[in-house]
């Protein structure tokens, strides 16, 4: 079974500053998505970044980047020039990409970061 | 555009009732969801659907059932409430299983 490790319960850094998320993954499986997903104080689950693991190039999305180490199954989060909008809960999630799968998202157990003025 | 949509948005049960959580989409996806979020945790899949008519078991659907009748809905019934299902719950819907899912924004049952 996949398994989605973030071991960084909570983070901080300062407003425009430089924070890297970070995730690590178990799957045996070579086709997969990686995805993370914002939870601001709301509540609302907003997505972040999406990587496809038969892409080499990192997905970059804006302030948001990642560092996706496929041999090392490793899925970091940068963001950078943080702003206070930024404070909430991140999540990173794993999805199976075999033929006919449900989609079914496999999450962390989240890193709570505040961005501090 | 409205996308996933919940009701209620906050609900408090009585142990032993039930109750139905809302979840419509207006985006044609195929494909829905349900999780579930305990405090301090990642969500975990409940139920889902790939198409009217069609639902499958998650990691957790003990004390849950679902239905999908039409492409637009797909609650969740919750029989004989217990404190163990005190948690926020999310519905997501994507076009199909192996894309984006977009979540609704939760709804809090507290069990007492």
């Amino acid at each position: 079974a996949q398994t989605v490790t973030q071991s960084q319960p909570e983070m901080s850094v300062q407003e425009a500053e430089t924070v890297t998320l970070s995730c690590t993954y178990d799957t045996s499986e070579n086709n997969y998505y990686l995805f993370w997903y914002k939870q601001p104080p709301s509540r609302q689950m907003i997505l972040v970044i999406r990587q496809e693991a038969y892409k080499q190039q990192n997905a970059t999305e804006n302030r948001f980047s990642v560092n996706f180490q496929k041999a090392a199954k490793s899925f970091s989060l940068k963001i950078s020039d943080s702003q206070l909008g930024d404070t909430a809960m991140y999540f990173c999630a794993f999805m199976s990409r075999p033929g006919g799968s449900q989609g079914n998202l496999i999450f962390g157990k989240g890193t709570k970061l505040s961005v501090k003025p | 555009n409205a996308g996933v949509t919940q009701t209620p948005k906050f609900r408090i049960l009585k142990i032993g009732q039930s109750m139905t959580l809302q979840c419509a989409q207006d985006m044609n996806h195929n494909y829905m969801y349900w999780y579930r979020q305990d405090p301090g945790m990642g969500l975990k899949l409940i139920y889902y659907s790939v198409g009217a008519g069609i639902t499958d078991k998650g990691e957790v659907p003990n004390g849950y059932n679902v239905s999908r009748s039409t492409t637009e809905y797909f609650p969740l019934r919750l029989e004989l409430a217990a404190p163990s299902q005190t948690s926020v719950y999310f519905c997501a819907s994507s076009p199909s299983g192996q894309e984006t899912q977009y979540f609704g924004p939760g709804t809090r049952l507290l069990v007492l």
